[in-house]
């Protein structure tokens, strides 16, 4: 399975502040088919896990463009600009190039 | 608008089974394929499989083969998954997701005798 490694594992952040996300993989994640199917969830707590960003840098409908993703092949980040309350939370980075599909460990995001 | 709605928390045997549902309204069911997800408490995400429910194609992960089993009954738009042989190791939250986008509340089961 491919092994998605996500650091730092927890994050501290001032209000209004900027930080970012990374998250390895194991092996290239761009399909035969030419896309990278590399997703960002933000799991609040005690939610199901929510969409933010598709295919590496796509945000998804609703998501504030505070959020960015970026990278290609092995290697992504997940930039959160101008941090709100409401974006605290564990991130993860998600894989579905490769079967079967493999989440990152978790990125804990708390105020400083 | 896209709702998953799942069925209560579980509290089952060591040796059982259990079967959660994952109700889908907002959408043509048959259009999209449901994936079944595992979180064990305070930790992380792991993908149990996908069903199609317009063929009713199902793919495991290999880690789960003979321990989950989906299936849907497309009168009703909604999609099920069987655990069984329970042992601690299934206690966790099990979510259903319309693919990669949409995600049911999460069902949470618990095995203890």
């Amino acid at each position: 399975d491919v092994v998605m490694t996500q650091t730092p594992v927890s994050l501290s952040v001032s209000l209004g502040g900027q930080t970012s996300i990374s998250c390895r993989s194991s092996q290239s994640l761009v399909h035969s088919d030419g896309n990278t199917y590399l997703y960002w969830y933000l799991q609040k707590p005690g939610q199901s896990p929510q969409l933010l960003i598709y295919k590496v840098s796509n945000r998804f409908s609703g998501v504030p463009d505070r959020f960015s993703g970026s990278g290609s092949g092995t290697d992504f980040t997940l930039k959160i600009s101008r941090v709100e309350p409401e974006d605290l939370g564990v991130y993860y980075c998600y894989q579905g190039t490769h079967y079967p599909p493999t989440f990152g460990g978790g990125t804990k995001l708390e105020l400083k | 608008q896209v709702q998953l709605q799942q069925s209560g928390a579980e509290l089952v045997k060591p040796g059982s089974s259990v079967k959660m549902s994952c109700k889908a309204s907002g959408y043509t069911f048959t259009s999209y394929y449901i994936y079944w997800i595992k979180q064990r408490p305070g930790q992380g995400l792991e993908w149990i499989g996908r069903i199609g429910p317009g063929s009713g194609d199902t793919n495991y992960n290999e880690k789960f083969k003979g321990k989950a089993t989906f299936t849907v009954d497309k009168s009703s738009s909604t999609a099920y998954m069987q655990l069984s042989s329970l042992t601690p190791e299934d206690t966790a939250v099990y979510y259903c997701a319309r693919e990669r986008v949409y995600w049911g509340q999460g069902v949470m089961v618990t095995v203890s005798s």
